[in-house]
């Protein structure tokens, strides 16, 4: 089946402007993470969408970025007046949340933001 | 709060020979405890997990990796180096009884010389 989806695959942009990132999870899982891969610094966790919960926004690193998730499925994470350090590969995961804190994350192939 | 230490950000091993990543962890509770593998240019896979079943896990490719309480520690190993194996590999935790925060290692990356 169709697995995690990400879109763009790459994105460029000049330091300032707003991006938008987009994360399809797989159908039928209710639970969403965002993370953020830079080089040498393994996997940064950003937010976490469950189901109608609140999300845990506790690892978005400044108020420039933001995330929602519309309807329990797609999301997307926005980043405001973009600078070189946000440059990295962002990427997304879903989860069945079945067995709860064991549950295997799948990832999407990610998007590489680059600012100049 | 919980933590993972991945002892080498690279590793080279010749093809044939065996293969160890090792991965340390901090935990208040009982972990649960993960090995992912990310392949150049994909995103990242499950290759085992430890949900406190048997304490020897065996993954995808050969892949095992054994949960020692004692050493607070989770290495990944393998007999036998194969070419594609190469990629970088990533150990996490996450804490039973909450919901499930992952915390990921900052990687090894495998190099696999004929």
């Amino acid at each position: 089946g169709a697995g995690v989806s990400q879109s763009p695959s790459n994105k460029v942009t000049e330091k300032g402007k707003d991006v938008e990132l987009r994360c399809d999870p797989i159908s039928g899982h209710t639970a969403l993470y965002w993370y953020r891969q830079s080089l040498g610094q393994g996997l940064e966790f950003l937010i976490y969408f469950q189901g109608n919960s609140a999300p845990d926004k506790s690892g978005l690193p400044s108020d420039r970025f933001s995330a929602e998730r519309t309807g329990g499925s797609v999301s997307t994470l926005t980043i405001q007046r973009t600078q070189q350090e946000d440059s990295a590969v962002y990427l997304c995961a879903s989860t069945t949340r079945k067995a709860g804190a064991a549950d295997t994350q799948y990832f999407g192939p990610g998007t590489r933001l680059t600012v100049l | 709060a919980q933590s993972v230490t991945q002892l080498g950000s690279h590793v080279s091993v010749s093809e044939g020979a065996l293969v160890l990543l090792r991965c340390n962890y901090s935990s208040s509770v009982p972990p649960y405890l993960f090995w992912y593998v990310q392949y150049p240019n994909q995103g990242l896979q499950l290759l085992l997990k430890y949900t406190s079943a048997a304490t020897l896990v065996k993954g995808i490719n050969g892949f095992e990796a054994e949960f020692k309480k004692s050493e607070t520690s989770f290495h990944l190993t393998k007999p036998s180096a194969h070419m594609s194996d190469a990629a970088e590999y990533f150990c996490a935790v996450s804490e039973s009884g909450g919901y499930q925060k992952v915390t990921f290692g900052t990687g090894t990356k495998l190099q696999v010389i004929p």
